[in-house]
């Protein structure tokens, strides 16, 4: 099966301005989430979907993070605008459904560098 | 909240030998509990996971048991080769309230040496 699929794989902007990331997860999948990975830490969840409704985002820095997932099925995270602090990898995943015994699947993630 | 402490890296050892990469957690619910892979130049990836107390979760040699009355996960392996260096995460999923997001650890560096 074709696995998690983001977009772009790498971006480089200067900081105030937006930037937007691109994920479409495995077919069926219903849950998909969005982590933040920044250098030498583990991933950080900011946000889950089930279908195309918000399940958590408590940890999305909500004055400058947005995401939507309109259809149910892919889904775009948009900063705007960018600090010097948000220079990280983007990960997208997705699983089957939102319980917890299920393991995610992971893309390749989208490596953003902030000037 | 919840949290993930494992053992800072990175380790380095030589081929054949023993490892074992610790790992424990706080949780405020029955989490379940995950190792993930990261190889070089690679994504994120499963490598076992255990779903209850007492449960081995086991993959390419390498073995977890869910200790939850030391709320441990400590990954090991008997005999580590050259191509299981890769960066390591603990992780756990505390599923309350359908919110199943992980929280990981902040990663270990392992080196294998030939």
């Amino acid at each position: 099966e074709a696995g998690v699929a983001q977009s772009p794989r790498y971006k480089i902007i200067e900081k105030r301005q937006s930037v937007a990331f691109w994920c479409n997860p495995i077919s069926g999948h219903a849950t998909l989430y969005w982590y933040q990975q920044i250098l030498g830490q583990g991933p950080k969840l900011l946000i889950q979907f089930q279908n195309n409704g918000v399940v958590d985002d408590s940890q999305l820095p909500k004055d400058r993070f947005s995401a939507e997932r309109l259809k149910g099925v892919d889904s775009t995270l948009k900063i705007q605008p960018a600090k010097l602090e948000d220079s990280a990898v983007y990960l997208c995943a997705s699983s089957p459904s939102g319980q917890g015994h299920q393991p995610q699947h992971f893309g390749d993630g989208t490596r953003l560098s902030i000037l | 909240g919840d949290s993930v402490t494992q053992m800072e890296g990175p380790v380095t050892l030589s081929e054949e030998a023993f490892l074992t990469i610790n790992c424990t957690y706080t949780a405020t619910g029955y989490p379940s509990l995950f190792w993930y892979v990261q190889y070089p130049g690679e994504g994120l990836q499963l490598l076992l996971k255990a779903t209850k107390a007492d449960d081995k979760g086991s993959n390419k040699g390498f073995e977890a048991t869910y200790r939850k009355e030391t709320t441990s996960f400590h990954l090991e392996k008997g005999s580590v080769q050259v191509s299981d260096s890769a960066v390591y995460f603990c992780a756990l999923s505390d599923s309350g309230g359908g919110a199943d997001g992980l929280t990981f650890g902040k990663g270990t560096h392992l080196i294998i040496q030939p």
